[in-house]
């Protein structure tokens, strides 16, 4: 799986955007960028995951621009209950688990 | 979302006892199951594969004989932590894989929490 590249910590304002880039830059071209959060003490939370396109669901937008070498997941509305380590992991078709990194802390300031 | 949950979310034990941890998905079937091991402040590892049916897969480092995975049916695997010591302290998380779109989506238990005394 192709390794990935994220801040290690962010602050963002109660209730404006947060936007969370990832640099996968050896991304191939059968493999997924997925996004997962894990908040203090719980498991990881699965948020999005995509291909080539841009995705969007009721938690965030995953935006990947065309080359796929980078990607940012957007918050639209951050809340104080988004404050999590935010994981970006690249997952090919034929790979069962996901590798973690260090992801990026995003602290969401009243 | 798909559920998956973990017992228990956290336990406390004497040095040399054993300590079982169960994962479950609640509803899919799940044939490979995931269990991770995180300590503070540090990212998740992964520790092994649990398979239905067969043998798990352990990762590079992890003693087989001493954490045992137990993947009996297709909404259940439990961990073993034997002859658990202090170092055994730490967050054990497992996740189940759902079959799905492109690679299928994998999701967490809560975790559960281990501290030996």
């Amino acid at each position: 799986d192709a390794k990935t590249t994220q801040p290690t910590s962010m602050d963002c304002a109660e209730g404006r955007a947060a936007n969370l880039p990832c640099n996968h830059s050896t991304i191939s071209g059968n493999e997924y960028v997925y996004w997962y959060r894990q908040i203090h003490s719980q498991g990881p939370q699965y948020i999005i995951h995509g291909l080539k396109n841009n995705e969007t669901n009721e938690m965030a937008s995953l935006i990947i621009t065309e080359d796929r070498k980078s990607s940012t997941l957007i918050l639209p509305h951050a809340t104080l209950r988004d404050t999590a380590v935010y994981y970006c992991i690249v997952r090919g078709t034929g790979a069962n688990n996901l590798f973690f990194g260090t992801g990026t802390r995003l602290t969401v300031i009243p | 979302g798909a559920v998956v949950s973990q017992h228990p979310s956290w336990v406390i034990c004497k040095s040399g006892t054993s300590v079982k941890i169960e994962c479950r998905s609640l509803d899919f079937q799940a044939t490979t199951m995931f269990w991770y091991r995180q300590f503070p402040k540090q990212s998740l590892m992964l520790m092994a594969t649990s398979n239905e049916g067969s043998k798990a897969t352990y990762e590079q480092g992890v003693e087989k004989d001493k954490f045992l995975i137990n993947h009996a049916s297709l909404t259940l695997s439990t961990l073993t932590v034997t002859s658990a010591h202090p170092e055994d302290s730490s967050f054990y998380i497992c996740s189940a894989r759902r079959e799905g779109r492109g690679t299928g989506e994998l999701f967490f238990g809560e975790g559960s929490r281990l501290t030996v005394l």
